[in-house]
């Protein structure tokens, strides 16, 4: 594998489920990134993970959850999600040395019945 | 103020032509402009960016331009190939004091190119 990836590439949950988004990097990076993408919106920062630390929470709403176990590795716990939130959310990550170039995953399309 | 404002929404080109995006900021303090290009099913990957400190750039068929004064910066596709189809963002950081990105995005134009 190279890149960033990340699964699962859909998921369709109700409202009261619990699941888990996954995103691994390969590139050596120490940032990673959850984005949320909705149609005819920009590019929404959800949150920022720097050396493992959270460094940006954009105001996001407490039923995201992300975690971060270690540098290569990026989760967002998801719990009691409402239809709204269906876009698709993209992982990122960069080097150090340059924050500013990140490298974005394929997402995973999330459907909130 | 710390939008980035995007436009056209939807641009068609003929295969040979010149497609023009456009974006302007208000942050003073943005220092760096990329342009990312997504196709369907894939995620943003960045095409090229630049900096206050020069006007333009240009990496074969893909140039910006920035106007610094007009707060304004616009992505130039020349000889536009139906391979060049995709949603385009750009986008503005203030890169000074972290060591991490937080790139705000325009909306996106989907820019179809017919052959």
């Amino acid at each position: 594998e190279t890149g960033v990836t990340q699964t699962p590439r859909h998921l369709v949950m109700g409202m009261t489920n619990k699941k888990s988004l996954k995103c691994e990097q390969h590139l050596g990076h120490n940032a990673m990134y959850w984005y949320k993408q909705s149609a005819k919106k920009p590019l929404e920062l959800m949150f920022v993970y720097s050396l493992e630390e959270r460094v940006e929470n954009n105001s996001v709403p407490s039923r995201f959850s992300p975690e971060c176990p270690n540098s290569s590795h990026l989760f967002l716990h998801l719990h009691t999600l409402q239809p709204e939130d269906s876009a698709l959310y993209l992982c990122a990550s960069s080097p150090m040395t340059s924050g500013n170039e990140q490298f974005f995953g394929p997402g995973t399309r999330l459907t909130v019945l | 103020q710390q939008q980035v404002k995007q436009s056209p929404q939807s641009l068609i080109v003929q295969k040979g032509g010149i497609s023009i995006i456009n974006c302007a900021y208000e942050n003073t303090a943005f220092d760096y402009f990329p342009w990312y290009q997504q196709f369907p099913g894939k995620g943003p990957a960045l095409l090229i960016a630049i900096r206050p400190d020069v006007s333009e750039k240009k990496e074969g068929r893909f140039t910006i331009s920035f106007n610094k004064s007009a707060k304004q910066f616009s992505l130039h596709i020349m000889d536009s190939q139906p391979g060049d189809s995709a949603t385009y963002f750009c986008a503005a950081s203030n890169t000074g004091g972290t060591s991490y990105g937080k790139l705000t995005f325009g909306q996106g134009t989907i820019l179809t190119v017919h052959p």
